[in-house]
């Protein structure tokens, strides 16, 4: 059974604090990694994709990964209110790269 | 249209109803995929699809659930005699190219089975 295993929280940081996020993925075959926003009620939106080992910076986002350890992680910094929601790391599985979730962490980002 | 669209937003069906979720992906997106997420939970696949063709359908649950895309490029999920355990949000993603491109996704359709 192939799973992503993520902390589903919720994690609770300080306004402009840094917010990490952390998965484990159980399949060695997957090549590609997302993470997804996800407010409540609303659909999953993509932050950050990572397909080789190490980092990855896009503004606030860092994506890391460790394909030995099978980890990756999302480092949120200078984090604000609007950055609280469920946060979902997911692995491209199969042979068509459908998409492996967690279960998500929620991230509460406190004025 | 510039993103995916899916219809209905919100569907409420009484058990042993038919219901039919439709999708509209990104123009030009190849790769079609369904989703169905339950309350707290992630995502979970049901199948795929490489324009008109199923290539894959091993996450559906039962028989009960069938998903085409004739043409190759609007995709329905239906099922049928829908029962409680069915209740969850049903989303569609698009993607273009290769294996390891992003997938877009639509709003999602929720269904509530009552």
């Amino acid at each position: 059974q192939k799973e992503v295993e993520q902390n589903s929280g919720p994690l609770s940081v300080p306004e402009g604090a840094i917010a990490s996020l952390n998965c484990t993925y159980s399949d060695r075959g997957s090549q590609s990694f997302f993470w997804y926003r996800q407010y409540s009620g609303k659909s999953p939106e993509l932050i950050m994709f990572i397909y080789s080992n190490g980092d990855k910076e896009d503004g606030r986002f860092t994506a890391q990964l460790n394909k030995a350890s099978q980890y990756v992680s999302l480092l949120i910094r200078d984090s604000q209110p609007s950055d609280s929601a469920t946060y979902l790391c997911a692995a491209g599985g199969g042979s068509q790269g459908n998409l492996i979730f967690g279960k998500g962490t929620k991230l509460s980002v406190k004025p | 249209g510039a993103g995916v669209s899916q219809s209905p937003r919100y569907k409420v069906a009484k058990r042993g109803q038919d219901v039919a979720l439709r999708c509209d992906p990104i123009s030009g997106h190849v790769s079609l995929f369904w989703y169905q997420q339950a309350l707290g939970q992630g995502p979970e696949f049901l199948t795929y699809f490489q324009n008109e063709a199923q290539l894959d359908k091993s996450g559906l649950p039962s028989d009960r659930f069938f998903a085409e895309r004739p043409e190759g490029s609007v995709s329905t999920l239906k099922i049928q005699r829908t029962q409680q355990e069915d209740s969850a949000v049903y989303l569609c993603a698009s993607r273009q190219g290769a294996i390891y491109n992003e997938q877009f996704f639509g709003p999602g359709t929720r269904l509530t089975v009552l």
